[in-house]
């Protein structure tokens, strides 16, 4: 069955610092692999996705994530965290008809 | 610019009431799902629709109810059934069931309170 797990419920990082969230997933062939950003009291958006070819993808507002199969991840990168990157990210595996997210990781920020 | 409208923003149902959430989308997606989330817990599937006159049932469909006659729109009606619907409730589509490489995309989400 499919699973997702986000091991970090919430981050804080310093404004500038490089920042990772971890993403783990179970899933019996390969995934397609996403993570979303949500602000407070807004929908998702999509980060960025993953589902061939180079395992290391970037998307929008400077992120990146890898793929790595040995070790189940698709862990979130940046290398330097702004203020406005303050919110929840989630990860999400899908297959067939399903989509499933993790619990989520809020970030938060400091100046 | 295409993308997915939900209304209203804010839902307040008393106890024993039907209240229906919309969700309308001009991105001529086949696929629309409908989720709820509440803290800590992620998003969970209540609803989706492949097409138009057809949609299944998700992980937590008991007390909710929807129909998709248009391909724009996919309403959700939360019935007096559904014991603790507060929590807020977010429409999403996609090209097709079929294809999910290519993501979601959400509305901007109704938060449901009981009073």
């Amino acid at each position: 069955a499919q699973s997702v797990t986000q091991p970090d419920i919430h981050i804080t990082v310093s404004e500038g610092a490089s920042l990772e969230l971890r993403c783990n997933y179970s899933y019996g062939a390969t995934p397609y692999l996403f993570w979303y950003v949500q602000s407070p009291g807004q929908g998702l958006q999509l980060l960025l996705k993953y589902f061939s070819g180079d395992t290391l993808v970037q998307g929008i507002k400077g992120f990146e994530a890898e793929f790595k199969r040995s070790q189940s991840s698709f862990n979130l990168r940046k290398p330097s965290v702004h203020w406005s990157d303050a919110a929840e990210y989630f990860c999400a595996v899908a297959g067939g008809f399903k989509t499933i997210f993790g619990a989520g990781t809020r970030l938060f920020v400091k100046a | 610019d295409g993308g997915i409208t939900q209304s209203p923003k804010y839902l307040f149902r008393k106890e024993g009431q039907n209240v229906t959430l919309s969700c309308e989308q001009n991105l001529n997606h086949d696929a629309m799902y409908w989720y709820r989330q509440d803290p800590g817990q992620g998003l969970r599937l209540i609803y989706y629709s492949q097409i138009v006159n057809d949609f299944q049932k998700g992980d937590i469909a008991e007390g909710y109810s929807v129909s998709r006659e248009k391909k724009e729109s996919f309403p959700l009606t939360v019935t007096s059934a559904q014991k603790n619907p507060t929590a807020f409730y977010l429409c999403a589509s996609s090209t097709g069931t079929a294809e999910p490489r290519y993501g979601y995309t959400f509305g901007s989400g109704t938060r449901l309170t009981v009073v």
